[in-house]
C-alpha cells in the first residue's frame, strides 16, 4: 500500500512564525498534492507537484510557498503565519500511467493553529 | 465559482436502510469522478470511482451512479452500517490530469 506520511499530526505556532510542513511517501509517486480542510468549505488545494522541483498554484496559494528537493518529499511552508491558516492540512500524492492513477492518497493530516 | 457540489451538508439514515449521497458538477469537461470518506482526525481515504463513459459502478455495498446529462452523480450504501458514519467527498477531474476538485462533503450519521 502507498504511504504518505506527515510528519506533524498537531502544530500550534505564533503568528509571524515561519512553518514547515513536511510530507513523505514512499511509492515514487510523481505527483505530489496540498490541501487544506475547513468546515463548510470541503478540501481546496493550496499547491501541486509534478515532478521533482516543479510545482504548480492550485486554488488558493496566497500565504504559501512548496519546496520539492526530492521525489518522495514535498514541503508546504508558511512564511509567516497568520490566524486565518489554522486549518487542516493534507498531503496526498498520485502516480501516472498505472490503474487507478486517478486516485489521491492522502497522509494522516496535520491539524495546524496558529495563535 | 463552485465546479463541483455538495448541497446535503449532513445525511442521517437507519443502520441497514439505504445512504444516498448526492452531487452535482458544472464542468461538462470533467471526465472522471471519484468519492471518498473521512473519518475524524484522519485524511481521506478513497471509496470508488467510476469514468465519465459509464454510468454505474459497483463495489460491495457501494455504487457510484452517473448522469452526465444532469451533471449529477450520487453514491449509494446498502446496507449502511454505523462504521460508515464519516464525511465524504465527490471529487472530479478535468483538463489538467493532476488535479481534483472536490465538493464540500457530506456527512453522514448512520444510527444503531
Amino acid at each position: 500500500d502507498v504511504k504518505v506520511t506527515q510528519s506533524s499530526r498537531y502544530l500550534v505556532k505564533r503568528t509571524g512564525e515561519k512553518v514547515f510542513l513536511e510530507c513523505v511517501q514512499d511509492m515514487d509517486h510523481e505527483n505530489m498534492f496540498w490541501y487544506r480542510q475547513d468546515p463548510g468549505l470541503g478540501l481546496r488545494l493550496i499547491y501541486f507537484s509534478y515532478d521533482v522541483k516543479m510545482k504548480e498554484k492550485g486554488d488558493i496559494p496566497e500565504g504559501y510557498s512548496v519546496s520539492r528537493e526530492k521525489k518522495e518529499r514535498f514541503s508546504l511552508i508558511l512564511e509567516s503565519a497568520s490566524t486565518n491558516q489554522t486549518s487542516m492540512y493534507l498531503c496526498a500524492s498520485k502516480g501516472q500511467g498505472i490503474p487507478g492513477a486517478n486516485v489521491l492518497t492522502f497522509g494522516a493530516g496535520s491539524r495546524l493553529t496558529v495563535l | 465559482d463552485q465546479q463541483v457540489k455538495q448541497n446535503s451538508p449532513s445525511l442521517s439514515v437507519q443502520e441497514g436502510r439505504i445512504s444516498i449521497l448526492n452531487c452535482d458538477y458544472t464542468n461538462s469537461m470533467f471526465d472522471y469522478f471519484l468519492w471518498y470518506k473521512k473519518y475524524p482526525a484522519e485524511g481521506p481515504t478513497f471509496l470508488i470511482s467510476i469514468s465519465s463513459i459509464k454510468d454505474k459502478n459497483e463495489d460491495g455495498r457501494f455504487t457510484v451512479f452517473l448522469n452526465k446529462s444532469a451533471k449529477h452523480l450520487s453514491l449509494h450504501i446498502v446496507p449502511s452500517q454505523p462504521g460508515d458514519s464519516a464525511v465524504y467527498f465527490c471529487a472530479a477531474r478535468g483538463g489538467s490530469n493532476y488535479k481534483l476538485t472536490f465538493g464540500k462533503g457530506t456527512l453522514l450519521t448512520v444510527n444503531p
